[in-house]
């Protein structure tokens, strides 16, 4: 069982927009400005999409953004594109003793 | 351009050690910043096993901390983990990565190597 819970599907059509969501309590999500997001391909690696809750690495489309409230935090893809489609995974500061607590993913549709 | 490698045994033994070691190249690792073990089993989600600096201070996932050991070797740019008294539990994929800050943020990743746990 994973510390953060996320829905295990969501989906969209090309140019509309999904959320994800990233529940946890407030020893992780809602205690911190450190939840991250990744995108996940099958077969690669995992890549950083979002980090300290809104930012974005260099190189990441401005169609993802991040948000939080309270113990829940969320991933927002506008414009979805065919390519879009993966598993994404959050995660989240959990204090001195535990750095990184993950979800259990999100597969993202495109329909 | 940052790269790290990870390299090890594909097939360890149940009971024995797990030892990996990821090589970085394009960056210095006691230039900054901090790096790390993720691992992912067969179709389930990912799963931050542990960080270490270049110092040598670690930071241990509390469900692993008893059987996980990281380390550095500043002169070989390159970072290990070993996971004793493995199970068929430990059968994944791990990554190392180079973690950006406190909060285990991983921006570069390895390729990712499979390790099976099986007699």
């Amino acid at each position: 069982q994973s510390a953060l819970t996320q829905p295990p599907s969501a989906s969209g059509s090309p140019g509309q927009s999904v959320t994800i969501s990233c529940t946890g309590t407030s020893s992780d999500v809602g205690g911190y400005e450190y939840v991250s997001w990744y995108q996940q391909h099958p077969g690669k690696a995992p890549k950083l999409m979002i980090y300290d809750v809104t930012k974005r690495p260099s190189g990441v489309p401005d169609r993802f953004s991040g948000s939080k409230s309270g113990n829940t935090a969320s991933l927002t893809v506008s414009g979805l594109q065919t390519e879009d489609e993966a598993d994404y995974y959050c995660s989240s500061y959990a204090g001195t003793n535990n750095r990184g607590v993950f979800g259990g993913g999100t597969k993202l549709t495109v329909l | 351009q940052v790269q790290l490698q990870e390299s090890g045994p594909g097939l360890v033994k149940p009971s024995e050690t797990l030892s990996l070691t990821c090589a970085v190249s394009g960056y210095s690792i006691i230039s900054n910043y901090y790096w790390g073990w993720v691992r992912q089993p067969p179709g389930k989600g990912l799963e931050w096993i542990a960080t270490i600096h270049h110092s040598g201070s670690a930071d241990y996932n509390p469900s692993l901390k008893s059987r996980v050991k990281i380390s550095v070797e500043t002169s070989r740019n390159q970072f290990s983990l070993k996971v004793n008294s493995v199970t068929a539990a430990d059968t994944a994929v791990y990554y190392c990565a180079r973690d950006i800050q406190v909060s285990a943020t991983f921006d570069y990743w390895g390729q990712g190597t499979l390790v099976t746990v099986s007699s």
